[in-house]
């Protein structure tokens, strides 16, 4: 079973720029999630779909991050304009069923983001 | 303000010894716990979690105890394999509030040498 796909592994971009990520997650899994995680943190929860519909983007900084899941398959993440502390891993997530701790979370290998 | 902390950000344990990775919260509406694994350049991978109405659970050479009187979570590995060298995550969820919102802490590398 292929696992959750993310591109670009890498990005460097200059303050101000817009930088796009992209998530496919595993085949029929319903829930999506986007994380960041700062060097030396956790990873912290951006935002979560179910199917195509946000479940809780309470964490997502609205003024610059946006992200959508159309289809309700794959998904972009956008930043816009990116600042320096945007720097980060961004992972994405996915699992099967509907958004509860029980379901276990299949991560992807992130996406490391340097904004200079 | 980080409501899952993990204290301590580095552990050496010699291989086939017990490897004890600790973890404290702070929010009392926590009422689901889980740990996960990461090796370099991959994404976390689920080890192992534990309900509140519980106070152990064990899958193999793995065990997680929760006090919740202390809000004291532990991961217990034994015995320790050159293989679980990795960075350990604790998180925590309140379920129903937050649709099962993970909240992680900063993680312990564990090292386990022969």
């Amino acid at each position: 079973e292929a696992g959750v796909a993310q591109s670009p592994r890498y990005k460097i971009i200059e303050k101000r720029q817009s930088v796009a990520f992209w998530c496919n997650p595993i085949s029929g899994h319903a829930t999506l999630y986007w994380y960041q995680q700062i060097l030396g943190q956790g990873p912290k929860l951006l935002i979560q779909f179910q199917n195509n519909g946000v479940v809780d983007d309470s964490q997502l900084p609205k003024d610059r991050f946006s992200a959508e899941r159309l289809k309700g398959v794959d998904s972009t993440l956008k930043i816009q304009p990116a600042k320096l502390e945007d720097s980060a891993v961004y992972l994405c997530a996915s699992s099967l069923g509907s958004p509860r701790p029980e379901e276990t979370q299949y991560f992807g290998p992130g996406t490391r983001l340097l904004v200079l | 303000d980080q409501q899952v902390k993990q204290n301590s950000p580095s552990l050496s344990v010699q291989e086939g010894r017990i490897s004890i990775l600790n973890c404290d919260y702070t929010n009392s509406m926590f009422d689901y716990f889980l740990w996960y694994k990461k090796y370099p350049a991959e994404g976390p991978t689920f080890l192992i979690s534990i309900s509140s109405i519980k106070d152990k659970n064990e899958d193999g050479r793995f065990t997680v105890f929760l006090n919740k009187s202390a809000k004291h979570l532990s991961l217990h590995i034994v015995p320790s394999q050159p293989g679980d060298s990795a960075v350990y995550f604790c998180a925590a969820s309140d379920g129903g509030s937050t649709l099962g919102r993970l909240y992680f802490g900063r993680g312990t590398q564990l090292t386990v040498w022969p």
